[in-house]
């Protein structure tokens, strides 16, 4: 299984204020993927990020909201833009190892926005 | 209708007690599925992948019917240690952008 490290592992925003959550992976991988979790519900994808080109939204979810970079084929962000308390959430990253069809996840950031 | 679904339990079975989950998805294209276990405060961890032959590793059986389309989990002598979220996971494309995640059953193994 792929070795993913998010950072940062928790945070307490203000409203208005925007995050970026960083993930690495320890090896190289062509699709990353940032979900978010709400308190007591399944996981939902934001999108998909692919190096090299630009990231592939989900319905329900915008770039001006969610901004993401993949600069290259271990790393990806997630900003979180123009917070508001409905975004607290655990917001995760994943990959899927070419060929195995199974999502790996990063530990997850806690964000809670007040 | 929601793309996976799974009663949300909580499921509360004391020690070596065998428990299922049960687990139905709607699109009848769906081309792999798994078993997910999440503990409380971490990330989705893979269980077990689920084929249409059925599949067992250790106490856990994981069975699939593409007929009725539902996903099964059995766990056999239950531990303590088997407390966590089970999520039921089916991939509908045959690249990794098209997972959906069922909401999870609870269990609880109690001494």
């Amino acid at each position: 299984s792929a070795v993913i490290s998010q950072k940062p592992s928790r945070d307490i925003c203000q409203r208005g204020t925007s995050l970026t959550i960083q993930c690495q992976v320890d090896s190289q991988v062509t699709m990353m993927f940032w979900y978010r979790q709400q308190p007591g519900q399944s996981l939902t994808l934001i999108a998909t990020a692919n190096q090299g080109s630009e990231a592939t939204y989900e319905s329900g979810f915008v770039i001006d909201k969610f901004p993401i970079s993949r600069p290259n084929l271990t790393f990806s962000t997630l900003t979180v833009s123009n917070m508001s308390p409905e975004d607290s959430s655990i917001y995760l990253c994943s990959v899927d190892r070419t060929g195995k069809e199974t999502q790996y996840f990063g530990p997850g950031t806690r964000l809670l926005v007040l | 209708r929601k793309e996976v679904e799974q009663d949300p339990g909580p499921f509360n079975v004391p020690e070596g007690a065998t428990v299922a989950f049960n687990c139905t998805y709607s699109n009848s294209a769906s081309q792999s599925f798994f078993w997910y276990r999440q503990d409380c405060r971490k990330e989705p961890k893979l269980l077990m992948s689920v084929y249409s032959s059925g599949n067992e590793d250790g106490r856990f059986t994981a069975q699939l019917n593409r007929a009725s389309q539902y996903i099964s989990l059995l766990i056999r002598d239950s531990k303590l240690s088997d407390s966590a979220t089970y999520l039921c996971v089916v991939n509908i494309g045959n690249t990794g952008n098209q997972f959906y995640f069922g909401t999870g059953t609870s269990l609880t193994v109690i001494p």
